[in-house]
């Protein structure tokens, strides 16, 4: 069974742009959440949605924003980029909501210049 | 602030030798679960101990939760080289819905 994906594995941009993470979770899965892993921060939540539906939302600007598709899919938005948003995007899914295990694929590297 | 913070932040320690790490949180939960975390990578799920358990096992790993302390510890036994990793605790507060804290992590260095 495969796991989590992500894509891409590394994105490069510039101060100002926009990126798109996308991420694929494990089959039967209907909950997606997204962290940020920055240096010497650990991570940090950023959203949770289930069923297509934003459930949760972390400490972070509005510009962070994501959407999940109708086959739980799901794609984070960061627009107006920073410097400070330079991390690793590390995407989780679980079988179901109310203290499942979260599992999780190997991330995006997000590279702001 | 963080609800899970771990400690110690840094251990190193010979092949064989037990490894003890330790979680202390703030507020209740439903449950803590260890996560392991190779250079950079994605996490990988080690165990989930719920607040009405004391003590789990999976294989080398050894898991207690102390409620009224507020801290749990994890316990790798026979520590091997490939033990060498980040490993986190991460919280599920009561009522939070899902949404799980993480500490900032442990780094484990395991010498052979």
């Amino acid at each position: 069974e495969a796991g989590v994906t992500q894509s891409p594995t590394h994105l490069i941009k510039t101060r100002g742009q926009q990126a798109t993470l996308r991420c694929s979770p494990i089959s039967g899965h209907t909950s997606v959440y997204w962290y940020q892993q920055a240096l010497g921060l650990g991570l940090q939540f950023l959203l949770w949605y289930d069923e297509g539906e934003e459930r949760n939302r972390g400490n972070f600007p509005p510009r962070f924003s994501g959407r999940q598709f109708p086959n739980y899919s799901s794609e984070l938005n960061v627009n107006a980029l920073e410097l400070e948003d330079s991390a690793l995007y590390l995407c989780a899914s679980s079988l179901d909501t109310g203290g499942e295990t979260q599992y999780f694929g190997p991330g995006t590297r997000l590279l702001v210049l | 602030s963080q609800q899970g913070e771990e400690d110690p932040q840094a251990l190193s320690i010979q092949e064989g030798e037990n490894a003890t790490m330790n979680c202390s949180y703030k507020t209740s939960i439903n449950n803590l679960q260890w996560y392991r975390q190779n250079s950079g990578r994605g996490l990988v799920h080690l165990i989930l101990i719920r607040s009405n358990e004391r003590e789990k096992h999976s294989g080398r790993l050894r898991v207690t939760l102390d409620t009224s302390k507020k801290s749990s510890s994890l316990l790798i036994t026979a520590s091997r080289a490939a033990d060498t990793a980040s490993y986190f605790c991460a919280t599920e507060r009561s009522g939070a819905n899902s949404k799980l804290t993480f500490g900032k992590g442990i780094t484990l260095s395991v010498r052979p």
